[in-house]
């Protein structure tokens, strides 16, 4: 157990819907990122976190967006979604910018 | 050109081999890395955790990276079926993101 709880673990939706990923990381951990994995392919960084603040953006798509909070926990919103937003994403967390990151299990998203 | 390049595999070695991971990349401020072993729809999961140049080893796990040629390695030794999963290599510089290769796939044999 790496200590990062992303929920819900798994979610189907409709295209054109908006959903919500949660992440809570570990303790103390300041650092939040979120990646994408579609099927057989590599980690996309989508953006990162950093004590409150946006510190890195990826490929991240307009409709898509992100929050941390001052508890820490950060959320992952999907809006419009499309077939091809089906996907893992996963959730990150470290406990500055140049630590080691430790991963949650993942919230595995279906649009159908 | 990727930031970060890694042999998609699959790799496939009998049960008690040597097996060797690699990664490069071309991003010269690249100072921490890391290496992650992901099973299937599993999140990764972090192995080895190395600043700078330098090797670490950690049981059968050795990690390697030489900054002068931008690159770095995984070893692992004695490999059992268990490992049998795919690695992945991360690395993050004064940006703070971390930048991953696209993993290898690893089957080990009985």
């Amino acid at each position: 157990d790496s200590g990062v709880t992303q929920t819900p673990k798994h979610l189907i939706t409709a295209t054109g819907q908006r959903v919500t990923l949660r992440c809570s990381p570990r303790s103390g951990d300041l650092s939040v990122y979120w990646y994408q994995q579609s099927l057989d392919q590599g980690l996309q960084f989508l953006i990162q976190y950093y004590n409150g603040e946006e510190r890195a953006k990826g490929n991240i798509l307009e409709r898509f967006s992100a929050q941390q909070f001052p508890d820490l926990h950060s959320e992952l919103n999907l809006s419009s979604l499309e077939l091809g937003d089906s996907a893992l994403y996963f959730c990150a967390s470290s406990r500055g910018g140049y630590s080691e990151a430790f991963f949650g299990q993942g919230t595995r998203l279906t649009v159908v | 050109q990727k930031e970060v390049e890694q042999d998609p595999g699959p790799l496939s070695v009998p049960e008690g081999a040597i097996v060797s991971l690699n990664c490069t990349y071309s991003n010269s401020a690249f100072q921490y890395f890391m290496w992650y072993r992901q099973y299937s729809r599993k999140g990764p999961e972090l192995l080895m955790y190395t600043y700078s140049s330098g090797n670490k080893e950690d049981g059968r796990f050795t990690a390697q990276v030489d900054k002068s040629s931008k690159y770095i390695s995984l070893f692992i030794r004695d490999s059992q079926p268990s490992d049998s999963a795919t690695y992945l290599c991360a690395m993050s510089g004064t940006a703070s993101k971390l930048t991953f290769g696209t993993g290898t796939r690893l089957q080990v044999t009985l």
